[in-house]
Order: C-alpha cells, then structure tokens, then sequence
C-alpha cells in the first residue's frame, strides 16, 4: 500500500535551525491530513492536521503546508529542539472513510 | 490530561491461542480503533467500532479478529487463534465524534506469538 508516502527514512538537523519533513500521497479522495510524532514505546502522539480545504496550518513551532496540485505535505518545525527527536508520521483519510493511512515514518534527529 | 491506556504492555502467546488485547478509550469519545505495526512496517488499519458496531474493517480483520464493547468503559481486540505473523504492536485510538478526525492513540500492546 503505497497511498502515503514517506520518501526520506531519516533526517537530523541543528538545535534551533528549520526541520522539513515530507510526504507524497497518491489518492486524490484523500481530504484530511495529520501528523503524528512516535517516541519509542509509545503511541504515535497526534501533532497537527490540515483539511484540503486548506493550504497552510500553523500551531506553535509546527507549520503543516498542503499542495493539493503536486500531492504533497510537509511539516515545518522551528526551531527545532532536541526533544524533538522522534519518528514523524504522516496521515490521511477522506471522508466517508475512517481508514487512516500512515507514512512510513521519518527519523528525525535534533543535535544538540 | 486524558489517555487511551492499553493493557498489557507486552504479552506473549503460544502460537494457536487465543489473545485478548484491552484498551480504556477516552472517555467522553464515541469513535474506537485498533490498529497494527508489525515491526519495520507502517502502521495498518484494522478496525473502527461506533454505537456498539463495527463501522468499518480493513482486509487485515478477518474472521479470526474480533471487536467488542463490553462494558462502559473497556474496548477489546480479540484474536481467536493467533499466527506468528499476528506479532506486532496493536494500538487502539478513539476520537469524539464523526466530526472530530483526529484518533487519539494509546501507547499500545506488544503481541509476540512464539
């Protein structure tokens, strides 16, 4: 099932500079979108959404940018912190449909 | 601030057991799932239950999967005769209603099935 796509398994960043995760998806029907941040032994932890009504939404350091043309998302963290450190995943679903379908998941490192 | 919690944390089975994984949703949500990652893959869909029903199921729920609302408060995956291949991490989830499209996870149950 590759509806939702993660491309980048991993990715580290400085304390303080901008963290860019990405995700692709392939179903047009898809019309809402979340990210969720993993800890190691824990549930993934819902961070923010955007509806397709929507290109950008904004909630503290996380920014989550929707291009509907391109199927695209991303997830902007600034700064970045080091408790920031986790597995990003990304979500979709569309109405009609409570199958949510994850992302592989990004790595994200934050160096001190 | 409220939680899914899940119990066990960990439980092993003999293959062909029977397996109940538990889960406490939020309280006041109407919406519950149970999903699956099996290590190194993605998180799956299992299932989703509203109003005492099963509102959708993936093609991963199949007949040796089952769902229930027993009391109030308790929401149960019951895996009738488990596999090897039924080893993963099970998280249930809740939300609050058909408007509110953002499930909630608990920090999940690891089944390994020996």
């Amino acid at each position: 099932d590759q509806q939702v796509k993660q491309n980048s398994p991993s990715l580290s960043v400085q304390e303080g500079r901008i963290s860019i995760l990405n995700c692709d998806y392939t179903n047009s029907m898809f019309d809402y979108f979340l990210w969720y941040k993993k800890y190691p032994a824990e549930g993934p932890t819902f961070l923010i959404s955007i509806s397709s009504i929507k290109d950008k939404n904004e909630d503290g350091r996380f920014t989550v940018f929707l291009n509907k043309s391109a199927k695209h998302l991303s997830l902007h963290i600034v700064p970045s912190q080091p408790g920031d450190s986790a597995v990003y995943f990304c979500a979709a679903s569309h109405g009609g449909s409570e199958d949510m379908r994850f992302g592989a998941g990004t790595r994200l490192t934050v160096k001190p | 601030e409220p939680e899914v919690t899940q119990t066990p944390s960990h439980q092993v089975t003999q293959m062909g057991q029977e397996v109940i994984l538990r889960c406490v949703p939020i309280s006041n949500h109407l919406y519950f799932y149970w999903y699956r990652q099996i290590l190194g893959q993605k998180v799956e869909f299992l299932v989703s239950f509203y109003n005492n029903e099963i509102s959708e199921k993936s093609e991963i729920f199949d007949d040796q999967f089952s769902v229930e609302r027993p009391d109030g408060s308790n929401f149960t995956l019951k895996i009738r005769s488990t596999k090897l291949e039924d080893s993963a991490m099970y998280f249930c989830a809740s939300s609050l209603g058909p408007r509110d499209r953002r499930p909630l996870f608990g920090s999940g149950t690891r089944l390994t099935v020996v």
